[in-house]
Parts: C-alpha cells; structure tokens; sequence
C-alpha cells in the first residue's frame, strides 16, 4: 500500500514571497489533515478536509494560508506571503475515516523562511 | 498552559534498558491516548493508542492511561537502536470530525546506544 505522497520535500524561500506544497493522500482515505510542526514542537493541526469539504480550519492563520482539496483527493496549502515563523515542517496526513485516531502521514515538507 | 506536556529530553539509554516516557494534560475531556513514534526526517507513526484509563501492551512497549492523574506512559521493554526517534504522545476528546482533532506532546527525543 503506497503511502502518504508530499512534495516539495525541502523549500527555501524569502520572506514575503509565496510557497505551495502538495499532498496526494493513501487511496481511499476520506480525511486529509494538514499540520504544522515547528522545530522542537509537536504538530498542530492547521485544517481538516473531509472528501473536499472543510471540516475543521480554525486554527488556520487565514490571512495568509490557505488550502484546497479539489475532488477530494489530492491537496495544496499555500503560504503567501511567507513570514520568518513559518519556517516548519509541513505534514499532510490521511485516514479512512473523521476522527479516526489511526493517522498515516507523510514525511513532509521542511520550509525555511530566510 | 499548554493542553498536553512532554518533556523533550534528550533521553540516552544502553542497550536493554527499560524506558519511560510520560506526558500530562489539563484537559479532562480527552479519553483517546496514542503514542506517535517519528524517526529523524519522517512523519510520525502510530505505535500505541488506548481509550479512557487502564494498560495496553504490544509486544515489548505497554502504554498506561491514569485518568484520575491526567497522567499517560509508555514503557519500553529491552530497548533496542532501531528504537531510537521522537515519541510523541497525542490525545482527543473523541471521534467525529472536530471531536477527534489531536492535541500532541512536543515529543522526547529517545537514544538507545548499543
């Protein structure tokens, strides 16, 4: 069974300028999750689709991210414009059902804000 | 205060030892435990999940919820080198799409030398 799928593995950029990553998730799998882990911290959930409906985004810093999931598979986040503080590692995450505890991630997107 | 504290570490243990690895939390809704274990440069994994208080045990790892305390372990039996990663503890109050979001530990980083 194929994994979590994410891509860019590593990105650097500059601060002010923008940044999208991409998660394609186990096949399947109803519930995508997108987290953020900051260096020396756990991850905190940013937003949670269901298919391609929105679940829960309330910790989504909203005027600068944002997220879709286009026929609920495949999904973006995307970072514009970038700050220092969101140099992390960007984890997507699926599971078959909602609140499922059993969550299959990705190995991530490491951001560096310069 | 934060929802759910771990203390970070550093551990290092020799080969063989037993290991344990805790975390508290303050609110008293959670009732699902798990146990995510993450090697370097890769997203986390589910090792051990319990719901509401008691043990579970899973070949050499066994995890213990002490509701009354707010209180969760995870033991690790004969330690062994492939063992060493971040293990972080997460929670949730339950299933469902909002109730099942997880609030993780920052994670204890764990080095089992041989």
């Amino acid at each position: 069974e194929a994994g979590v799928a994410q891509s860019p593995r590593y990105k650097i950029i500059e601060k002010r300028q923008s940044v999208a990553f991409w998660c394609n998730p186990i096949s399947g799998h109803a519930t995508l999750y997108w987290y953020q882990q900051i260096l020396g911290q756990g991850p905190k959930l940013l937003i949670q689709f269901q298919n391609n409906g929105v679940v829960d985004d309330s910790q989504l810093p909203k005027d600068r991210f944002s997220a879709e999931r286009l026929k609920g598979v495949d999904s973006t986040l995307k970072i514009q414009p970038a700050k220092l503080e969101d140099s992390a590692v960007y984890l997507c995450a699926s599971s078959l059902l909602p609140g499922n505890e059993k969550l299959f991630f990705g190995s991530g997107t490491q951001l560096s804000v310069l | 205060q934060k929802e759910v504290e771990q203390d970070p570490g550093p551990l290092s243990v020799p080969e063989g030892a037993i290991v344990s690895l805790n975390c508290t939390y303050s609110n008293s809704a959670f009732q699902y435990f798990m146990w995510y274990r993450q090697y370097s440069r890769k997203g986390p994994e589910l090792l051990m999940y319990t719901y509401s208080s008691g043990n579970k045990e899973d070949g050499r790892f066994t995890a213990q919820v002490d509701k009354s305390s707010k209180y969760i372990s995870l033991f690790i039996r004969d330690s062994q080198p492939s063992d060493s990663a971040t293990y972080l503890c997460a929670m949730s109050a339950g299933r469902g799409s909002t109730l099942g979001r997880l609030y993780f530990g920052r994670g204890t980083q764990l080095t089992v030398w041989p």
